[in-house]
């Protein structure tokens, strides 16, 4: 089995409901975040970033929102299928963060129930 | 996975044996890293390359030493493998350093017995 998602916080939604994944980060001083997705026995896979100069991006049946205020980011996937099923963990690019310029969160697994 | 192959994919070796993973790429950026992932941890950084032959360490790098004689292949070798580095380990490549998305391949599964 895939023993990297044991212990992940689930979010369990419908197919065809929107989800929304949220991520807290600690840094103020990041300014570049990213969304990764992950399905079993794969690599981490892009979905979308965003600056800190942006509180908002979109993609496809994707949205990113990023609340420098509180420090917390969220993915929001529309119309969620079965396809979506996977981890979900952002990225943050810390500055002057010397040798590792990204720090990952540990993720959130999505459910989806057909 | 964005031209990124590793191997082997799937390995088991023994304790205070020596292995070398290897990271292939095809898209000539510039950056390479190597990371691990275990359970109740994110993904933590071993070494990256900034170009043939510059190298440095991440946060987990104690028992992990790396070369980079090409641009496209980057080599993780664990010099006497212990069960603590039982993991799954991931490569991963950018153009530039800091504010770039990092591309990952498709891991390989170690496990130290």
């Amino acid at each position: 089995g895939e023993s990297v998602g044991l212990h992940l916080p689930t979010l369990s939604v419908q197919e065809g409901d929107n989800s929304i994944i949220n991520c807290a980060y600690s840094n103020s001083a990041s300014d570049y975040f990213i969304w990764y997705k992950q399905e079993s026995g794969k690599g981490p896979q892009f979905i979308i970033d965003i600056r800190s100069n942006m509180d908002k991006r979109q993609g496809q049946r994707v949205t990113v929102l990023l609340n420098k205020t509180v420090k917390h980011l969220s993915l929001q996937i529309a119309a969620t299928q079965p396809g979506d099923s996977a981890v979900y963990f952002c990225a943050e690019n810390v500055r002057n963060s010397g040798n590792t310029p990204l720090v990952f969160g540990k993720g959130t697994r999505l459910s989806v129930i057909a | 996975d964005a031209g990124i192959t590793q191997s082997p994919r799937h390995k088991v070796t023994e304790t205070g044996t020596p292995v070398t993973l290897r990271c292939h790429q095809t898209e000539n950026h510039r950056y390479m890293y190597w990371y691990r992932q275990d359970p109740g941890h994110g993904l933590r950084l071993i070494h990256y390359s900034y170009g043939v032959k510059d190298t440095d360490k991440g946060e987990v790098s104690d028992g992990y030493s790396v070369s980079r004689s090409k641009t496209e292949d980057f080599l993780l070798t664990l010099e006497s493998a212990t069960s603590s580095q039982t993991s799954v380990y991931f490569c991963a490549i950018s153009e530039r350093r800091t504010q770039e998305t990092q591309y990952f391949g498709p891991g390989t599964r170690l496990l130290v017995l």
